[in-house]
């Protein structure tokens, strides 16, 4: 089983700032890797997918990078509706497979 | 637009089982993976298994392979998920999930999730 972490457990970011979430597989995942955005009460929204493509509606603010083993999810300029939950999966090996989560809150 | 719609939370006693829903409309059903993904109180999300309608063969996580079942009704768009031996540990809001591809890859349309208490 591919176990994904991600770092930090929680990033304390003011509102107009630059975050950036990591996230690392066990073994290399070529560049199967989502990203989502979840928060409290609702279900989880796909941001990215194939490591870099942003998903359908998605503000350009959200990027992500990488390919192996390691990736980053880069949002430009938090929002206030960007302090949520984001957590990154694996679709390259079964099972698949969902990181830890990063809480990105509110400095 | 796809939408996927599940049925409603459940109390269950534990060694019990319990069968989730979760129909689809909007596209085609049969094509795309569809996965449950579980998420127990303030934790993380959890891949269960998922299926591709039209092959009909699930993959499962080992955790669960010997209690869960994931099928699809092609003639009615809907999947399923059930999950047997019911403990404490498997109080969950559990969710549907489908992606945009043939395969059981990421996930962009989700349930509203159902949520399974498991309490003597």
């Amino acid at each position: 089983e591919i176990v994904m972490t991600q770092f930090p457990a929680t990033l304390s970011v003011s509102p107009g700032e630059r975050a950036t979430l990591s996230c690392r597989a066990s073994h290399s995942i070529s560049s199967d890797l989502a990203w989502y955005q979840q928060k409290p009460g609702q279900a989880p929204r796909l941001l990215i997918s194939g490591a870099s493509t942003r998903a359908t509606g998605i503000p350009a603010r959200f990027s992500g990078s990488g390919s192996g083993t390691e990736f980053t999810l880069t949002i430009s300029s938090l929002q206030s509706e960007d302090f949520a939950v984001y957590y990154c999966q694996q679709f390259n090996n079964w099972p698949r497979t969902f990181g830890q989560g990063t809480k990105v809150e509110i400095k | 637009q796809v939408q996927l719609v599940q049925s409603g939370a459940e109390v269950k006693k534990p060694e019990s089982s319990v069968k989730v829903s979760c129909k689809a409309s909007g596209g085609t059903f049969k094509y795309y993976g569809i996965s449950w993904v579980r998420q127990a109180p303030g934790q993380g999300l959890e891949w269960m298994g998922g299926i591709i309608p039209v092959y009909g063969t699930a993959n499962y996580a080992q955790k669960f392979q010997d209690r869960v079942t994931i099928s699809a009704d092609e003639s009615t768009s809907t999947a399923y998920m059930e999950l047997r031996g019911l403990r404490s540990e498997d109080t969950a809001v559990y969710y549907c999930a489908r992606g945009t591809r043939p395969t059981v890859a990421d996930f962009e349309y989700w349930g509203q999730g159902t949520l399974v208490t498991v309490s003597s």
